[in-house]
């Protein structure tokens, strides 16, 4: 069990350039989340994957945002024209499922973006 | 929607003294209820969570947390503080005991131990 894995660990970027980030979940784990934490504040729900399928979509994630769960693995998470207010760590994590009695979320070290 | 109430962004505490970290839910429906800690650069840990069997719940590093619904708390206690428990530690909620488990979290306690 490697753990949660993202990449990169920091992005920087300009107003308007798009970026992509990288989660590699824990092997086996169906279910796979990610998170946006800006400073300050405690993280705040994107969206959730059950396998390949894209489940339920945050209001935070405008239609510049768009996720990807190709086969059931590993995802990605990309921001297009991006803006200042998109600077906050992404946060990814994943959970075998089952009921919460037994299904706990782990999560990545995160990918911190700063938009310049 | 289910929320959780952090009091106090940062918490300083002697070296040896207890830990005693705040948290207040609010719930339509039973809550599931978590406790995580970030140390700088790393992702969340789980600490411990509550779903709805003991009250009182034992976590890692000697942390602990009693759910009491009548004060709708989950407050996070360690008798004894030690200079590894520097980190931030985030309370969250979970109304979806199935499917989507999203969480809702805090703004969390940034915890200082004073040598």
């Amino acid at each position: 069990d490697t753990g949660v894995s993202q990449n990169p660990r920091h992005k920087i970027t300009k107003r308007g350039q798009n970026v992509t980030f990288r989660c590699d979940p824990i092997s086996e784990h169906n279910r796979l989340y990610w998170y946006r934490q800006t400073l300050g504040q405690g993280p705040e729900f994107l969206t959730y994957f059950q396998n390949e399928a894209q489940l339920e979509k945050s209001r935070l994630l405008s239609d510049r945002f768009s996720a990807e769960r190709p086969k059931g693995s590993f995802s990605t998470l990309e921001i297009q024209r991006t803006e200042q207010g998109d600077s906050a760590m992404y946060l990814c994590a994943s959970s075998p499922g089952g009921g919460v009695g037994t299904d706990t979320q782990y999560f990545g070290p995160g990918t911190r973006l700063t938009v310049l | 929607a289910q929320s959780v109430t952090q009091l106090g962004s940062h918490v300083s505490v002697s070296e040896g003294a207890l830990v005693l970290l705040r948290c207040n839910y609010s719930s339509s429906v039973p809550p599931y209820l978590f406790w995580y800690v970030q140390y700088p650069n790393q992702g969340l840990q789980l600490l411990l969570k509550y779903t709805s069997a003991a009250t009182l719940v034992k976590g890692i590093n000697g942390f602990e947390a009693e759910f009491k619904k009548s004060e709708t708390s989950f407050h996070l206690t360690k008798p004894s503080a030690h200079m590894s428990d520097a980190a931030e530690y985030f309370c969250a909620v979970s109304d979806r005991p199935y499917g989507n488990n999203r969480l809702a979290f805090g703004k969390g306690n940034q915890v200082v131990v004073i040598p």
